[in-house]
């Protein structure tokens, strides 16, 4: 089946410091995969996406590149901010079938000035 | 502000009683989707309609149910509640069907806390 594994939490850094979330996936085929992103009681939000190998999304100084040789979607920006503490969740939804999210179970990231 | 309204957003009842959520999605968005979040489960999806037409199911109890009117707007049914269906519960919308409309947009969501 689907499924998605993210690093555990939870994650504390200092300002300014780099930032890497590990996030696999096991599916068939290729399929899309995303960044979610969800601020202390709020909804989720898209951070970013990548459709096919190689591609690169990138939004708010955060990066992640599809890697289909070890089927992975780590997520990583340069310098984090306070204002980056949230929970990060990986996504894909498989090629063929229904339209549904497969998260991973979320990353709590804290980032201390 | 993703555009996609959910109503209401919080929920305290008894067990054994029954609620309604409801969720109306972007303007132009056909597909909704409901996914539930609780901390032993993570987030999962509950269902999918399209275009007022049931499309997908997930992990969705017997106990649950959804549909989505001719305004596209949808509700989530929930009764016989138990204390595990405490969660914040999530409505998403996307365009269409197509492998170029699936980016899905999520609203704020309700939290349910039964008791």
């Amino acid at each position: 089946g689907n499924s998605v594994t993210q690093m555990e939490g939870p994650v504390t850094l200092s300002e300014e410091a780099f930032l890497t979330i590990n996030c696999t996936y096991t599916a068939t085929g290729y399929p899309s995969l995303f960044w979610y992103v969800q601020y202390p009681g709020e909804g989720l939000q898209l951070l970013l996406k990548a459709t096919k190998a190689d591609d690169k999304g990138s939004n708010k100084g955060f990066e992640a590149t599809y890697r289909k040789e070890t089927t992975s979607f780590h997520l990583e920006k340069g310098s984090v901010q306070v204002s980056d503490s949230a929970v990060y969740f990986c996504a894909l939804i498989p090629l063929q079938g229904a339209q549904k999210l497969v998260f991973g179970q979320g990353t709590r990231l804290t980032i201390n000035p | 502000d993703s555009g996609v309204t959910q109503t209401p957003k919080h929920l305290i009842t008894a067990t054994g009683q029954r609620v309604t959520l409801r969720c109306s999605p972007r303007s132009g968005d056909l597909s909704v989707y409901w996914y539930q979040q609780s901390l032993d489960q993570g987030l999962q999806f509950l269902i999918q309609y399209y275009n007022g037409e049931e499309r997908a199911k997930g992990n969705i109890l017997e106990r649950f149910s959804a549909q989505q009117f001719p305004d596209l707007h949808s509700e989530l049914n929930l009764s016989s509640l138990e204390l595990g269906d405490s969660a914040l519960y999530f409505c998403a919308s996307s365009v269409g069907l197509s492998t170029y409309s699936y980016e899905q947009y999520f609203g704020p969501g309700t939290r349910l806390t039964v008791t």
